[in-house]
């Protein structure tokens, strides 16, 4: 089974601050890897999708970068404010890919603080 | 508006009952898949399938069943549940099977097995 790691398990943090976490993953055969952001009381909603090493999403004030080399993905998030409060949850096809299933981390379970 | 909905959203049943949990697209969607979230272990693929009539096992199938027999929709099936498959559970479809593309949640199901 792929081994998809998310850190740090949680974090808290005060309205303006900005923060960023990791998701690690085994380095060989590289295919894609997802962000997905999970609000509460709500389904999983994507962020990105990542193919390249090196690649750089944005959307808003979160964008992620992508080391696909040494095997991690890194989201940032920029002035954090209440609502990204989430868990923030990355997933990997198998390696090589050709695959048809994702394996999800954990998941970065963020609560930004007034 | 496009979407992934399922049915029903909460549900509460005895052991050995046997249940269906529906799911539906009407995205034209190739790609459909069922995940379980449990504490701790992140979101689990239980089944997915490729198209019509072409499903597989994911990482936990065992105790469920599913069918693909029109494109738009992909039930779930617990033929004896149990407590242990008490759980949050997700549907999820995307365009391609590939995994390269996103994938688009339900807005799950809670099912508690007593």
């Amino acid at each position: 089974i792929l081994n998809v790691e998310q850190s740090p398990q949680s974090l808290h943090v005060q309205e303006g601050d900005s923060t960023n976490f990791t998701c690690s993953f085994p380095s060989s055969n590289f295919y894609a890897l997802h962000w997905y952001r999970w609000e509460t009381a709500k389904s999983p909603e994507a962020l990105f999708v990542m193919t390249l090493n090196g690649d750089e999403k944005k959307k808003g004030r979160i964008s992620a970068t992508l080391n696909t080399k040494e095997g991690y993905s890194y989201l940032y998030i920029k002035g954090s404010q209440p609502e990204d409060s989430a868990t923030y949850l990355c997933a990997l096809p198998p390696l090589g890919g050709g695959g048809n299933k994702l394996t999800f981390g954990t998941g970065t379970q963020l609560k930004v603080e007034l | 508006e496009a979407q992934v909905t399922q049915n029903p959203r909460y549900l509460i049943t005895v052991t050995g009952k046997k249940l269906t949990v529906t799911c539906s697209q009407n995205m034209n969607h190739e790609y459909m898949s069922w995940y379980r979230q449990d504490p701790g272990l992140g979101l689990r693929q239980i089944y997915y399938s490729m198209n019509v009539e072409v499903t597989d096992k994911g990482d936990v199938p065992e105790g469920y069943k599913v069918s693909r027999k029109e494109k738009r929709n992909f039930p779930l099936i617990l033929e004896s549940p149990s407590p242990n498959q008490t759980s949050l559970y997700f549907c999820a479809s995307s365009p391609d099977p590939t995994t390269s593309y996103e994938q688009y949640f339900g807005p799950g199901t809670r099912l508690t097995v007593t």
